[in-house]
């Protein structure tokens, strides 16, 4: 099993270019999410899905957008990059959202270092 | 708002030492509470985790201390290894249909 898969590792953009980060996990799981990880800011969930045919926001969703493509796949896309989202993405995936009994594993992706220059 | 407060940001222990990370939190409803180990140039792994009907669970070197009246929990690595260098998150959701939040982390270095 891959786990959690992303492309492109990193990538380097001009300010207002477009640009869809790619996810797929292969673990069935229902829930996916994006996270930037930002130094001294810790992770930070932009979108989330907590099952195929949903996607909510989370606490920095703007000027991205997403879509749950099918259960192993999550995009990420940025309409107009800016300098200010220059940052490692991450994406994971869990078997369903965080709680229950004993919560659940968050499987993270090897992540996707963007620059916006 | 941080709902989970992470401290020190950085912390350097010397091989063999006993390296603490501390977490605070504010909201009662909160009742998961995992570690995560991110080593250079990778994703998260989660490490151990814990509920609050227990005050404390260890695995191997890991322990969670766990204080719900203080709203505090703890990572303590026994016996640090330089190989333990990573930067470690505390996290915490609620029960059901919920999120993780995380702190900002913590980079220990161990050093030889």
């Amino acid at each position: 099993n891959a786990g959690v898969t992303q492309t492109p590792k990193f990538q380097v953009l001009k300010t207002g270019q477009s640009m869809t980060l790619q996810c797929a996990q292969d673990m069935n799981h229902n829930s996916m999410y994006w996270y930037r990880q930002d130094p001294g800011m810790g992770l930070r969930l932009i979108y989330y899905s907590a099952s195929e045919g949903t996607t909510d926001k989370g606490e920095v969703p703007n000027g991205y957008n997403v879509s749950r493509l099918n259960k192993r796949e999550f995009s990420l896309r940025l309409e107009s990059a800016a300098p200010s989202q220059t940052s490692v993405y991450f994406c994971a995936s869990s078997e369903r959202l965080a709680g229950g009994q004993m919560g659940d594993t968050q499987y993270f992706g090897p992540g996707t270092r963007l620059t916006v220059l | 708002q941080q709902q989970v407060k992470q401290s020190p940001q950085s912390l350097i222990v010397q091989k063999g030492g006993i390296s603490i990370i501390n977490c605070a939190y504010e909201n009662t409803a909160f009742d998961y509470f995992p570690w995560y180990q991110q080593f250079p140039g990778k994703g998260p792994a989660l490490l151990i985790a814990i509920r609050p009907d227990v005050s404390e669970k260890k695995e191997g070197r890991f322990t969670i201390s766990f204080n719900k009246s203080a709203k505090q929990f703890s990572l303590h690595i026994m016996d640090s290894q330089p190989g333990d260098s990573a930067t470690y998150f505390c996290a915490a959701s609620t029960e059901g249909y919920s999120t993780l939040t995380f702190g900002k982390g913590t980079m220990l270095l161990v050093s030889p």
